[in-house]
């Protein structure tokens, strides 16, 4: 059975920190997709990485694929109150690419 | 999230009862995808149909589960005699073909009281 874990799974930081999030798996990933999700919604795919070490960046998030496709970690720089929210790491295997595995989940609160 | 429409957004039934969750799939989009969020879990696959064909359903539990995707109208998640456990967010996905990005409709949430 294939499993992401994220941590951490609850973090709080003041306004204008940087933050790093991290997804480890010992199971190789044909893909691996970040999404954030509000409460009460549904998870908004806010970015896919499918070679391993790419590096995507989107504004202030850097989004990173391990060179084994085992991990990948989301980076925020200068944090704001927007940025507060559920985030969600979501692998694909191989087998079934559609059949998306999801880490437990990352609880991001930015303190203005 | 634009374009997967699910309904109901919020949906109570007592024990015993039977729960249909719908799903309309973006424009142009044949493949469908079913997910469960029980409260402080992750999200876990369920099952994944394509018009009139279940392709993958191992994450579906055996009994009292059931979903369809027909020729024409909705998918529809079907969950008879609920019971507590089942309450949960449910949501749909869709994606134009196998490999493609899924996209999330908004859920459904249960509570099964």
């Amino acid at each position: 059975t294939q499993l992401l874990e994220q941590s951490p799974q609850f973090l709080s930081i003041q306004e204008g920190e940087n933050l790093t999030v991290y997804c480890n798996s010992s199971s190789v990933f044909s893909s691996l997709q970040w999404y954030r999700q509000e409460p009460g919604e549904g998870p908004v795919l806010l970015v896919t990485v499918v070679t391993g070490g790419e590096v995507k960046k989107l504004k202030r998030l850097t989004f990173q694929f391990g060179d084994a496709r085992k991990d990948s970690s989301l980076h925020i720089t200068a944090a704001q109150p927007g940025d507060t929210g559920l985030y969600l790491c979501a692998g694909a295997s191989f087998q079934g690419a559609q059949k998306l595995v999801f880490g437990q989940g990352t609880r991001l609160t930015i303190n203005p | 999230n634009a374009g997967v429409m699910q309904n109901p957004r919020h949906l109570v039934r007592r024990r015993g009862q039977e729960a249909r969750l719908r799903c309309s799939p973006m424009k142009g989009h044949s493949h469908v995808y079913w997910y469960r969020q029980l409260p402080e879990e992750g999200l876990k696959f369920m099952v994944y149909l394509q018009k009139e064909n279940i392709i993958d359903e191992s994450g579906m539990p055996k009994e009292r589960f059931s979903a369809e995707f027909p020729k024409e109208g909705p998918s529809i998640l079907r969950i008879q005699q609920v019971v507590r456990g089942d309450s949960a967010a449910y949501f749909c996905a869709s994606s134009p073909g196998y490999g493609n990005t899924i996209y999330f409709g908004e859920g459904s949430w249960l509570t099964v009281v």
